[in-house]
């Protein structure tokens, strides 16, 4: 059974940068496909971007290029997603949630969320 | 991108009685490996999003048999045959393909 835990709460100022971490276990870390999706106060999701660890491979929403960079480090099964030039409409819940490459299957398992409140 | 909409936006339902979800995409959600990647998740009030549905009709290991989906092509329904005091909350449609889209969201709260 994998499970997520995720880094705690953050609270920046406006023009930081922060980084999220994700740590899996219970899996193959190579085997999983990682997104990272938020939700800001009262509204619904949103996919900001993913990594597939076997291959280092990143997509991003467009929305969010040039500001977000997702990482994964295969040594300690553990993801980073990092946003950088923040504003108040970053804050939010950051999720990751993982899948498997076998039948490409997407957010299977989700971690509990990471508050990020952006903040003079 | 493809554009994901849904409906009703808010469902009141009575107990034991069944509900039905919209969700219609922009554009044909079928992959060209001719899987379509449609997923629905479960948002409980103060809790993480849980996967229940996915490729359309799926069922993910755990969710009760009341819940089923259907559809083709860009439009899709989730089912609840029974609407019990735990289905309380948001559900959100997806499409699976790059970059991925969510849609807006279905409130379900008991009348």
């Amino acid at each position: 059974q994998v499970q997520l835990v995720q880094s705690g709460a953050e609270v920046k100022k406006p023009g930081s940068s922060v980084k999220v971490s994700c740590k899996a276990s219970g899996g193959t870390f190579t085997s999983f496909l990682i997104s990272w999706v938020r939700q800001a106060p009262g509204q619904g999701l949103e996919w900001v971007g993913g990594i597939i660890p076997l291959f280092g491979t990143s997509n991003y929403a467009q929305r969010f290029q040039g500001r977000v960079t997702i990482t994964a480090d295969e040594s300690t099964s553990t993801a980073y997603m990092e946003l950088s030039s923040l504003t108040s409409e970053d804050t939010a819940v950051y999720y990751c949630a993982v899948g498997f490459r076998s039948g490409w299957s997407y957010m299977d398992v989700w971690g509990k969320g990471t508050a990020v409140t952006v903040s003079s | 991108d493809v554009v994901m909409t849904q409906s009703p936006l808010s469902l009141p339902v009575t107990l034991g009685q069944p509900a039905s979800i919209s969700c219609r995409s922009s554009q044909s959600l079928v992959y060209s490996d001719g899987n379509t990647y449609l997923s629905w998740f479960q948002q409980r009030p103060g809790q993480s999003p849980r996967r229940l549905i996915y490729k359309v009709s799926n069922r993910d290991s755990g969710v009760p048999d009341r819940f089923s989906g259907s559809g083709s092509g860009t439009d899709f329904t989730l089912k609840i045959s029974r609407v019990e005091a735990e289905d309380v909350g948001v559900y959100y449609c997806m499409q699976g393909t790059h970059p991925f889209t969510f849609g807006p969201g279905t409130k379900v709260d008991i009348k």
